[in-house]
């Protein structure tokens, strides 16, 4: 059974960082694109950031560009976002996603950040 | 950015009977590749999104046939053909053609 769990969410003051990780499981995690995409509680869905299988491009949203990281370690079946300079409108939960090639086949339950002083 | 239009943006359905939602985008999501990268997601209340549809119209795995995908180019819609009570929540439609990837703003189906 496939399985992202996502870990590493809270509460942080505007400014501060957070590093949010996604354990993948249940499948050969390696070959897969993966992303991250968030949505503010109650509203629709924002694709943040993507990675290609070997880590070696990444795409960014604008809103996000320069101040997050996403990473990757196959060896560990792992998925990172480092999160630095984190603003208000940064607060949201954030999921965790397998790119099939074909359509975002599997999503995480999703962690919550909260950036509040 | 491709910018994806949902409309209605809530549906109230009678149990058993037929939804429709269409998603319009701001340009072809034709990929150089031939493919169109639209897809459908369904999010319940309190879970994580969920893929139904991927490529305009082709059903992800467990999904039950009563979903459905159509379109082409610009236009693309997804049909209930019953709805049930599990049916309930946001319908969300993706493109993966162009970066940055988006998304439309949600359907949201409610049982009248």
């Amino acid at each position: 059974e496939v399985q992202l769990v996502e870990s590493g969410g809270g509460l942080v003051q505007p400014g501060g960082s957070l590093r949010l990780s996604c354990a993948a499981s249940g499948f050969t995690f390696s070959p897969y694109w993966m992303l991250w995409v968030r949505q503010v509680p109650g509203e629709g869905l924002i694709w943040v950031s993507r990675i290609n299988d070997d880590g070696s491009s990444t795409w960014y949203a604008d809103s996000v560009k320069g101040r997050f990281t996403i990473s990757r370690d196959n060896a560990k079946n792992t998925l990172y976002l480092q999160m630095n300079s984190l603003r208000a409108d940064d607060t949201a939960v954030y999921y965790c996603v397998r790119d099939s090639g074909e359509g975002v086949d599997y999503w995480g339950q999703g962690t919550l950040v909260i950036v509040s002083s | 950015d491709i910018v994806m239009i949902q409309t209605p943006l809530s549906s109230p359905v009678t149990l058993g009977q037929p939804a429709s939602i269409s998603c319009r985008s701001s340009q072809s999501l034709v990929h150089s590749d031939g493919n169109t990268y639209l897809s459908w997601l369904q999010q319940r209340p309190g879970q994580p999104p969920r893929l139904l549809i991927y490529k305009i119209s082709n059903r992800f795995s467990g999904v039950p046939d009563r979903f459905s995908g159509s379109g082409a180019g610009t236009d693309f819609t997804l049909k209930i053909s019953r709805v049930e009570v599990e049916d309930v929540g946001v319908y969300y439609c993706m493109q993966t053609t162009q970066s940055p990837w988006t998304f439309g703003q949600g359907t949201k189906v409610e049982i009248k």
